[in-house]
C-alpha cells in the first residue's frame, strides 16, 4: 500500500514568488492535513481538508491556502513568499474521523531566498 | 506558556536504559498522538490514545486524562531509537485542531 506522497521534496524560491505543494494521501483516506515545521516554532497546524472541504484552519495569514480535489489529493499554496516561510511542509492523511491515526509524508523543504 | 509541554527537551542515554518522555497539556483533548521524527524529516505515528495505556514492542504510552499528562516509555533502548519524539494533542476546545509539543531529542549511545 503506497504511503503519503509529497512533491516536490525540495525547492528554492525567492521573496515575492508563490509556491504550490502537492500531497497524495493513502488510497481510501479522505482527510489531508498540512503542517509547517521550523526550528523556532516547531510543528504548527496549517489546515485540514476532508471531502474537498476545509474542516479546520490554523493561525496563519491568508497567503497560505489550500484545496482538495475529488480524488483526495491536496495542494497548498503560499503566495508572496517571505524569508520566514522557509520551512519543512508536511502533510498527513487519515481515513476520515478526526481521531484517526495520522500517516505523514516525507515533507517538502522550502527555502526562500 | 505552551498548551502542550514536553520534557525533557534533550535526553542522552546509554543503550539498554529505560527512557521516559513526558507530555503535559492544558487543553481538553479528544486524543493524544506520539510521533517519532528521524533526521531527514519523516514523521511516524507511534501511538494515538485517549485513555489508559498502549504497548507496541519496546514502546509504551500512557495517558492520565484527569492529570492531563501522558508519558512515552522506551524499554531496552537502542541507538536506532535516536530521534525526536513529539506529542500532539487533538484539542476539543479548538475544533479538533492539533497542538504540538516542541519535541524531545533523544540520543542513545552504543
Amino acid at each position: 500500500k503506497a504511503g503519503v506522497t509529497q512533491t516536490p521534496r525540495y525547492l528554492i524560491k525567492t521573496r515575492g514568488q508563490q509556491v504550490t505543494l502537492s500531497c497524495s494521501p493513502i488510497s481510501g483516506h479522505r482527510s489531508v492535513s498540512w503542517y509547517q515545521q521550523t526550528p523556532g516554532q516547531g510543528l504548527q497546524f496549517l489546515f485540514e481538508y476532508f471531502s474537498e472541504t476545509q474542516r479546520n484552519k490554523g493561525n496563519f495569514p491568508g497567503r497560505f491556502s489550500g484545496r482538495q480535489f475529488s480524488n483526495s489529493r491536496s495542494e497548498m499554496n503560499v503566495s508572496t513568499l517571505e524569508l520566514g516561510d522557509s520551512a519543512l511542509y508536511l502533510c498527513a492523511s487519515r481515513r476520515g474521523g478526526s481521531t484517526g491515526e495520522l500517516f505523514f509524508g516525507e515533507g517538502s523543504r522550502l527555502t526562500v531566498l | 506558556k505552551n498548551e502542550v509541554e514536553q520534557s525533557p527537551q534533550n535526553l542522552t542515554a546509554q543503550e539498554g536504559e529505560f527512557i521516559t518522555i513526558n507530555c503535559s497539556y492544558s487543553v481538553g483533548i479528544s486524543a493524544l498522538h506520539w510521533l517519532q521524527q528521524h533526521p531527514g524529516g519523516g514523521i511516524v505515528s507511534l501511538f494515538m490514545l485517549s485513555s489508559g495505556k498502549k504497548k507496541h514492542g519496546r514502546l509504551i504510552a500512557t495517558i492520565n486524562i484527569q492529570e492531563k499528562h501522558s508519558s512515552l516509555h522506551i524499554t531496552a533502548s537502542h541507538p536506532r531509537d535516536s530521534a525526536v519524539y513529539i506529542c500532539a494533542a487533538l484539542s476539543m476546545n479548538r475544533d479538533d485542531k492539533i497542538i504540538f509539543g516542541k519535541g524531545t531529542r533523544l540520543h542513545i549511545l552504543p
